[in-house]
């Protein structure tokens, strides 16, 4: 049970630019627990996306931007390619110090 | 090159228990906490435990609080999960990942991950 909300889908066009909302609570996001990003291709294990909030790991491209504000965090992908379809999902921490993951979102290139 | 290979998974009946493991290589392990992680077919991302370096610091979701354990053998750089008391809706594609710190603390993240192993309980 998912305690970190994400819409379901986004879907944009190639070369637009996307954003995925990460919508938590005062005892997780709010608590100032930072956020990190991962992107899941199709029939393949995560892969970390962006860490600490808005930190891109070596070899990821800068068109993937992450940012937070108080109990929500962002991730922004400017110009869209057919590549960036996958799942993307947020990960935080809990009050109980837990792991906690967002919905997961669906990213479309029409 | 890191590299965290799953194995154990199978057909299970409801009840029942079962051991996955997670071979660790390319780093040194007892560096780092490691993390279980579940994905039901077609549904999100669930953490399920964490352990740190030294087997000190130990956490459970509460899904699987009292049913499963996790464990580690630094000298065999490897991961357990013993699973008992299986339910259908432990189902799921698990995957081993690493944290980026020593233990399990807030605010760290994952990686990498495994390529997952298959648990399916069904009778």
């Amino acid at each position: 049970q998912s305690v970190l909300t994400q819409p379901p889908s986004v879907s944009g066009a190639p070369g637009q630019r996307v954003t995925i909302s990460c919508t938590g609570s005062s005892s997780n996001i709010g608590a100032g627990y930072d956020v990190h990003w991962y992107q899941q291709l199709p029939g393949t294990a995560p892969k970390l996306l962006i860490y600490g909030n808005s930190n891109r790991p070596s070899g990821v491209p800068d068109r993937f931007s992450g940012s937070k504000s108080g109990t929500s965090a962002s991730l922004a992908i400017t110009g869209l390619q057919a590549e960036d379809e996958a799942d993307y999902y947020c990960q935080s921490y809990d009050s109980s110090l837990s792991a906690v993951f967002g919905t997961g979102t669906k990213v479309t290139v029409l | 090159e890191v590299q965290l290979v799953e194995s154990g998974g199978g057909l299970v009946q409801p009840g029942r228990s079962l051991r996955l493991s997670c071979a660790a290589s390319g780093f040194t392990f007892d560096d780092y906490a490691m993390h279980w992680v579940r994905q039901a077919p077609g549904k999100g991302l669930e953490w399920v435990s964490g352990i740190s370096w030294n087997s000190g610091s130990i956490g459970y979701a509460d899904s699987v609080k009292g049913r499963f354990t996790i464990s580690r053998d630094n000298a065999k750089n490897s991961l357990y999960l013993q699973m008992n008391s299986l339910r259908a809706e432990d189902t799921a594609l698990y995957y081993c990942a690493k944290d980026i710190g020593s233990i399990a603390a807030a605010g760290n993240w994952f990686d990498p991950w495994g390529q997952g192993t298959l648990v399916t309980v069904s009778s």
